[in-house]
């Protein structure tokens, strides 16, 4: 079936550096996608959202550009911290339901 | 305002018996999504709930079962527990009558089935 996976599992970044986590997706019909943020032993978090419509939507010190030719979405996030060390997932919304990927480890190097 | 809400938070069961999760959704939303999340990996759309019926379901046996009552909290129950049930358990709410897509999440139920 469809699937949205991630091209890198695990991240490692210095803290103050710029992060960017990256995801594909196979389904060209869907028209909006969500970033989580999941902390151990925590359920995920919503971070930013986008919907095809958009290339490019930005928060507070996160930025998430989606790419319809080749089916890629990106989430940036500046100045990175401690506190961002997460998996974080990108979510397609089929429909009722999410499809997630795999999700990526980001690790914050202090 | 209250977010999404779970219990128990962990749970030990043994293989053939029954458990039952609850959740209540975020103040204000009326729809309820169910997903099971192995370790290490992205959590998989069980159903969902809304208007008390369920509206769509995934790939999941007949074993998981769901309800939602009049208030919109929710209870997922699996039957016959297999040692591939643990996993963490999570609900996500969402506001379908305003047609909002994005759901929310609880921070979910720990299930280990020994």
């Amino acid at each position: 079936g469809e699937s949205v996976g991630l091209h890198l599992p695990t991240l490692s970044v210095q803290e103050g550096d710029n992060s960017i986590i990256n995801c594909a997706y196979s389904n060209s019909a869907s028209d909006y996608f969500i970033w989580y943020k999941q902390e151990s032993g925590k359920g995920p978090q919503f971070i930013i959202d986008i919907r095809s419509n958009m290339d490019k939507r930005q928060g507070q010190r996160v930025t998430v550009l989606l790419n319809k030719t080749v089916k890629h979405l990106s989430l940036q996030i500046a100045a990175t911290q401690p506190g961002d060390s997460a998996v974080y997932f990108c979510a397609e919304v089929d429909g009722n339901k999410l499809v997630f990927g795999a999700g990526t480890i980001l690790r914050v190097k202090s | 305002d209250a977010g999404v809400t779970q219990s128990p938070t962990h749970l030990i069961k043994t293989r053939g018996q029954q458990v039952t999760l609850r959740c209540s959704p975020k103040s204000g939303h009326d729809t309820v999504s169910w997903y099971q999340q192995a370790l290490g990996q992205g959590p998989q759309f069980i159903f969902q709930y809304y208007e008390e019926e369920e509206r769509q379901r995934g790939n999941f046996p007949d074993r998981f079962s769901g309800h939602q009552f009049p208030n919109y909290s929710s209870e997922l129950n699996v039957n016959a527990l297999l040692l591939g049930d643990s996993a963490l358990y999570l609900c996500a709410s969402s506001f379908l009558r305003l047609a909002e897509e994005t759901q929310y999440f609880g921070p979910g139920t720990r299930l280990l089935v020994l």
